[in-house]
């Protein structure tokens, strides 16, 4: 199985901070790569997909990057409302493994 | 709109099954698949199983296999989860979500938790 490691696993930020969360695959992966923000009890929320592609409706703040084994993905100016976990997934092969996520704390 | 919606809470104890549903509307079911990822309390999200409602290809994680099916009902656009042989580590909350290689819509969850 293909290993999805984020770093880091928590980070403490502020409103207007600019922030970038790392996730490194196992293998090449190319740019299967999705990222996924999750309030607590709510169901995760897809942002990024193919690595950089941002999907309909998640504010222009967010974007994806990396190819290979290397993604990221950056928060340019962080708002009160995504303070959450955050999560890569790989879809290169099945399974589909998510990275261990990244909570992101006042 | 798009939705997915779940059954409801579950209460089993160990050993046994349980069946999870994931009913879609407001879309062309044949066109996406359906994944299916759990929760444990406090941990992060894992990947279960896959399948094409098209073509009823299916992949399962590994460690599901000999105890994880998944089936689907065209006629009511309604993906199913059974999980046997139930152990206190498979105490979690269940998610569907709609999409092969990236998940756009969600199931609400529903909370499996095995006890004795």
């Amino acid at each position: 199985d293909i290993q999805m490691t984020q770093s880091p696993s928590s980070v403490s930020a502020s409103v207007g901070d600019r922030v970038t969360i790392t996730c490194r695959a196992s293998q090449d992966i190319s740019n299967w790569v999705a990222w996924y923000q999750q309030k607590p009890g709510k169901a995760p929320n897809l942002l990024i997909f193919s690595a950089s592609s941002l999907q309909t409706g998640v504010p222009s703040r967010f974007s994806g990057s990396g190819s290979g084994t290397n993604f990221t993905l950056t928060i340019s100016s962080l708002q009160p409302e995504d303070f959450a976990t955050y999560y890569c997934q790989q879809a290169n092969s099945f399974p589909y493994t998510f990275g261990q996520g990244t909570k992101l704390e006042i | 709109q798009v939705q997915l919606v779940q059954s409801g809470a579950e209460v089993k104890k160990p050993g046994a099954s349980v069946k999870v549903s994931c009913r879609a509307s407001g879309y062309t079911f044949t066109t996406y698949g359906i994944t299916w990822v759990r929760q444990a309390p406090g941990q992060g999200l894992e990947w279960m199983a896959w399948v094409s409602v098209s073509s009823e290809n299916i992949n399962y994680e590994e460690k599901f296999e000999g105890r994880l099916t998944l089936t689907t009902d065209t006629s009511t656009s309604t993906v199913f989860l059974d999980l046997r042989n139930l152990r206190s580590d498979d105490t979690a909350m269940y998610y569907c979500a709609r999409g092969t290689a990236e998940y756009d819509y969600w199931g609400q969850g529903t909370l499996v938790t095995v006890s004795s």
